[in-house]
Formats: C-alpha cells, sequence, structure tokens
C-alpha cells in the first residue's frame, strides 16, 4: 500500500483558497487518490478521487501531476464550515479501499 | 443525501460487558463495514460484511468481535467481553457496489469501557 504523507496541520482564513498536498511517492499504477473529510465526533466523508490531471466537483478539486507522486486537494473560498480532518488515501478505486487506513490526515483550521 | 444511522450516539459499560453497536446502513446498500477511530489515532478498519457473510476482517477484529444483518435493516457490531481499551468511536459504513468508489459513514458510537 502506498504511504501518504501530508502537512498536520494549516490555518486559512475565510474566503481564501486553500490546497492540501498530499505525497505518495510508491503509488501504484492501479491507484487511485481518494480524499475525505472528517468533522469532530462525525465519520468520515467522501470529497473527491482522481487518476490523473485534474478532477472538479461541486465541493472540490483534485489536481495529479504527471508522475502522480503527489496530488493537491484544492477548496476553494473555504469558509468556517470547512474546518475539519482532511485525509488523503491512496489505493484501489472501489473493492477494496474499504481496507485502506486513514492516517493523521490534515487538520484545516478556518481563521474567520 | 442519503444517510447512514447510527445508535446509540453514545455507549457508557463496565469492563467485561456485552454490548451492541446498532446501524441501519442506506437502503439499497449492499456492502457493509466497521471501523475504529481510537480518539486522537487513525480510523481503521474492522470488518466487511456482504450477503449475510463476513468478507473480511482486519487483525484487530478478533473472537471477541462479531458482526450480524438480524433482518432487512440494521447491521450490527457486539463486542461480548469489552476492554479498557475497546474505548473507542465506531463507525459503521456502507456502499451498493464494490465497485463505488464512496464509501457512507454514519456518525458514529462512542463507546467508553470503564
Amino acid at each position: 500500500l502506498a504511504k501518504t504523507t501530508q502537512p498536520i496541520s494549516m490555518d486559512s482564513y475565510e474566503g481564501q483558497e486553500v490546497n492540501i498536498t498530499c505525497s505518495h511517492n510508491n503509488i501504484a499504477t492501479n491507484d487511485y487518490i481518494t480524499w475525505y473529510q472528517q468533522f469532530p465526533s462525525q465519520g468520515p466523508r467522501f470529497i473527491i478521487q482522481g487518476y490523473k490531471t485534474k478532477v472538479t466537483n461541486e465541493v472540490a478539486s483534485l489536481f495529479i501531476p504527471a508522475d502522480r507522486k503527489s496530488s493537491t486537494l484544492s477548496l476553494p473560498r473555504v469558509s468556517l464550515s470547512d474546518t475539519a480532518v482532511y485525509y488523503c488515501l491512496v489505493g484501489p478505486k472501489g473493492f477494496g479501499n474499504e481496507k485502506l487506513t486513514f492516517g493523521t490526515g490534515t487538520r484545516l483550521t478556518i481563521i474567520p | 443525501e442519503p444517510e447512514v444511522t447510527q445508535t446509540p450516539s453514545h455507549q457508557v459499560t463496565q469492563m467485561g460487558q456485552e454490548v451492541i453497536l446498532r446501524c441501519v446502513p442506506i437502503s439499497n446498500h449492499l456492502y457493509f463495514y466497521w471501523y475504529r477511530q481510537i480518539l486522537g489515532q487513525k480510523v481503521e478498519f474492522l470488518v466487511s460484511f456482504y450477503n449475510n457473510e463476513i468478507s473480511e476482517k482486519s487483525e484487530i477484529f478478533d473472537d471477541q468481535f462479531s458482526v450480524e444483518r438480524p433482518d432487512g435493516s440494521n447491521f450490527t457490531l457486539k463486542i461480548r467481553s469489552t476492554k479498557l481499551e475497546d474505548s473507542a468511536m465506531y463507525f459503521c459504513a456502507s456502499r451498493q457496489e464494490p465497485t463505488n468508489e464512496k464509501l457512507f459513514f454514519g456518525s458514529g458510537t462512542q463507546l467508553s469501557v470503564l
């Protein structure tokens, strides 16, 4: 399983764009990159998944360079409600990804 | 968006007691999972369940743990004889098909073993 490295914490002001980078140097050819969000006392919530280049949905964008050794989750114009822990996971697209261990994640704090 | 529901939200028990944590997965989902998160630590996979049997389990899921789908809606995790180190947040998750990338998690049950 690919090991991931993320910053432990980040602070940002409301209205800013936030970029959280995840390193995964030993990503395998078949691996996908998936991001989850977790609020205190809540279960993780799926944000976005991608394999290469750029993926965008109504919540976030995911940028993956050609070598796929890192990825960046981009949250546009954050608000206080985006304060949460963000996890980067690397592994199968579907079946099998349920066994991935969520790492320590990045604790994002949005400042008013 | 549909939700996975877990009850109770908090459970306090004495060491050695049996506890049952309950989950109602999303109605058309077929694959069910339990996870554990000890305070301040990682979310860890415990077990996956499909077609009324365990598909896979982690090293954590030892003989004191069991899962069951007693009816068409509930999915339960039983801990037979709780230990202090079982204190954690337990999350249930589900998805419709194994190829779906998205797991839907419940809000969890905070288990405190005294």
